[in-house]
């Protein structure tokens, strides 16, 4: 079956820093969604892409997907406190409509 | 408009007890969810549900039941509970399956099986 592998699992940046966190498929995305989780608390949607090349932006925050269609990126140009939290890559694992997620980067933005 | 409601937020259970988490959308999707999230790791799939009558298995049905008898709810049953279940269950639906379109989550049941 399909996996989402998130990297890095964790990280630490000062405020106003760029940033990138990664997300790798096993097998063809159908459709690759970002989430973003503030502690103890449910996932909010980002954003959604599903075409190769494809890129989205809102606000500070920008995600792409490869090509190829097994790779996407969510860049966060000059970060905020507001930024942090848990970043989750989802997917339609190989169209089975069993959404599957990756294992999730934590953010914390120091001020 | 509600979103998707779960019900209870907190949950303490007791080894070999049961229980229902209750979870319920508005915006009439045919797709309901129910993974569960354990310290430091990311959503596993549990059961999920394309329409009402409808289920199915995820990566880790065991110790778990489900239901959807109506389009709006989609309860999730834990029989005989165990040290392992312990977890923050999220609920969610989307309007359609097959990565056209993304979920919406409700605000998580924390339940510790001690």
């Amino acid at each position: 079956s399909q996996e989402l592998e998130q990297s890095p699992q964790s990280l630490i940046v000062q405020e106003g820093k760029n940033l990138t966190i990664n997300c790798t498929s096993s097998k063809t995305l159908y459709g690759l969604y970002w989430y973003k989780q503030k502690y103890g608390e449910g996932l909010i949607f980002l954003m959604m892409l599903q075409k190769g090349g494809e890129e989205k932006s809102h606000e500070k925050i920008t995600a792409k997907l490869d090509e190829k269609k097994q790779q996407s990126s969510l860049h966060i140009t000059a970060s905020q406190p507001s930024h942090a939290g848990i970043y989750l890559c989802g997917a339609d694992n190989s169209g089975t409509y069993k959404y599957i997620f990756g294992t999730g980067t934590r953010l914390k933005v120091l001020a | 408009n509600a979103g998707v409601t779960q019900t209870p937020k907190f949950r303490i259970l007791k080894i070999g007890q049961s229980m229902t988490l209750q979870c319920a959308q508005d915006m009439n999707h045919n797709y309901m969810y129910w993974y569960r999230q354990d310290p430091g790791m990311g959503l596993k799939l549990i059961y999920y549900s394309v329409g009402a009558g409808i289920t199915d298995k995820g990566e880790v049905p065991n110790g778990y039941n489900v239901s959807r008898s109506t389009t709006e709810d989609f309860p999730l049953r834990l029989e005989l509970a165990a040290p392992s279940q312990t977890s923050v269950y999220f609920c969610a639906s989307s309007y359609r399956g097959g990565g056209d379109s993304p979920l919406h989550f409700g605000n998580g049941t924390r339940l510790t099986v001690t």
